[in-house]
């Protein structure tokens, strides 16, 4: 069974500090996915980013950067120089790679990230 | 290009009543999915469909049903709603390809069984 722990219930920073939003994974598979997914207040889930389970390449994009360690079962998101509006509950998430029986995704109970001016 | 719409945005039913959630899209995606998000917990599937004409159970499928009315409509019925089933739901579709992805979820459904 595949299970995504995200320890961090909420976190709270100032703005402008640097935040990173904890994710551990369970899969026996040896390929799968894990991705990040943001709900702001507004309530929708945007997509975040999507990593395949043979790429361990750190990401940046923008202010974004995640990091992907196989040998932990980790998937680490860090916001840098966060903004206001990075305040919003983010969700890791896990799937199987089987592409014909579509893409089920495990959630993460999900973080809430609270940034203060 | 509406993305993923679902109707309605709010809902309250009493126990025992039926209702139907509606959800389509317009990107030509084969995968659709339904989610329920309680409070203070991550999405768990209800149902999904990998492609037209199939549909298969999630992690939490008990008291709905699901019909993949062609590509572009994922409904989800609840047949005699209870107080557990309240909740936000929301719909999804994908697009998975060898080295693309595309997924974009709907604006959700906000669903209160009394």
């Amino acid at each position: 069974a595949q299970k995504v722990t995200q320890a961090q219930t909420e976190i709270s920073v100032v703005e402008k500090e640097d935040v990173t939003l904890d994710c551990v994974y369970e899969t026996r598979d040896t390929t799968y996915y894990l991705f990040w997914y943001k709900q702001p207040p507004s309530g929708e889930l945007v997509f975040l980013i999507r990593r395949n389970s043979f790429d361990e390449q750190n990401e940046i994009s923008g202010r974004y950067s995640w990091n992907f360690q196989k040998s932990t079962s980790s998937f680490n998101f860090t916001i840098t120089a966060s903004q206001v509006v990075d305040s919003a509950v983010y969700f890791c998430a896990l799937s199987e790679a089987q592409e014909t029986s579509g893409s089920r995704l495990t959630f993460g109970e999900g973080t809430q990230l609270t940034v203060n001016p | 290009n509406a993305g993923v719409t679902q109707t309605p945005k709010f809902q309250v039913l009493k126990t025992g009543q039926s209702m139907t959630l509606q959800c389509a899209q317009d990107m030509n995606h084969n995968s659709m999915y339904w989610y329920r998000q309680d409070p203070g917990m991550g999405l768990r599937l209800i149902y999904y469909s990998a492609s037209e004409g199939t549909t298969d159970k999630g992690e939490v499928p008990n008291g709905y049903n699901v019909s993949r009315l062609n590509k572009r409509e994922f409904s989800l019925r609840l047949e005699s709603a209870a107080p557990s089933q309240t909740s936000v739901y929301f719909c999804a579709s994908t697009f998975w390809g060898p080295s693309s992805y595309e997924q974009y979820f709907g604006p959700g459904t906000r669903l209160t069984v009394t």
